[in-house]
């Protein structure tokens, strides 16, 4: 069966600029997981969603990071005002709604802010 | 707070010999403790989890991994090594109430014929 998908698998913006990237998950799986990979270093926790409510957002590293899942399934990573700090690969991983179930990843966004 | 240390970067093994990649971690309370392999232009792929019961865990491609509550480690290991296993190795974490997994900074593993 599909994996997740994330789209686009490579952006490159401006610094100062919105984008948003996507994210499909497994069918039928409720949560739903973003993370970012920095060079060199393992991903890093940024947001978790059961259904459609965030159910844990203390990685986001600030208020320009904003994500959203308006039908329990296919989910938006929005970053506004980028900057080249936020160079990374964004990673989404969905797995079943029980805990202790291991995550199925993305391939990734790779983002670079120029 | 909680954390995962790999004090690897890399690991160098011959084809046929066996591997470790270390893993330790630090948590208050029952860790639940993961690896995920990731090869170049692929996404994090589990390869064995510890829950609870039999400290030695079974999983993908002939690994397993020693929970050892005592030095707080969660080592992975495999009786013989292939060149097909060089790639990324993360060991990662995760909590009673709290989905989110607190990954290692990863260990390069590479296999020589």
């Amino acid at each position: 069966g599909a994996g997740v998908s994330q789209t686009p698998s490579n952006k490159v913006t401006e610094k100062g600029k919105y984008v948003e990237l996507r994210c499909d998950p497994i069918s039928g799986h409720t949560a739903l997981y973003w993370y970012r990979q920095s060079l060199g270093q393992g991903p890093e926790f940024l947001i978790y969603f059961q259904g459609t409510g965030a159910a844990d957002d203390s990685g986001l590293p600030n208020d320009r990071f904003f994500a959203v899942r308006p039908e329990g399934s296919v989910s938006t990573l929005k970053i506004q005002r980028t900057e080249r700090g936020d160079s990374a690969v964004y990673l989404c991983a969905s797995s079943p709604s029980a805990s202790n179930t291991e995550a199925f990843f993305g391939q990734g966004t790779r983002l670079t802010v120029v | 707070a909680q954390s995962v240390a790999q004090p690897e970067d890399q690991v160098n093994v011959a084809e046929g010999n066996p591997l470790t990649v270390k893993c330790t971690y630090s948590v208050s309370g029952n860790p639940y403790l993961f690896w995920y392999v990731q090869y170049p232009n692929r996404g994090l792929q589990f390869l064995l989890k510890y829950i609870t019961g039999d400290n030695l865990v079974k999983g993908s491609y002939g690994f397993e991994a020693e929970f050892n509550k005592s030095q707080t480690s969660f080592h992975l290991k495999k009786p013989s090594a292939l060149v097909s296993d060089s790639a990324l190795y993360f060991c990662a974490l995760q909590t009673t109430g709290r989905r989110a997994l607190t990954f290692g900074s990863g260990t390069r593993l590479q296999v020589q014929p």
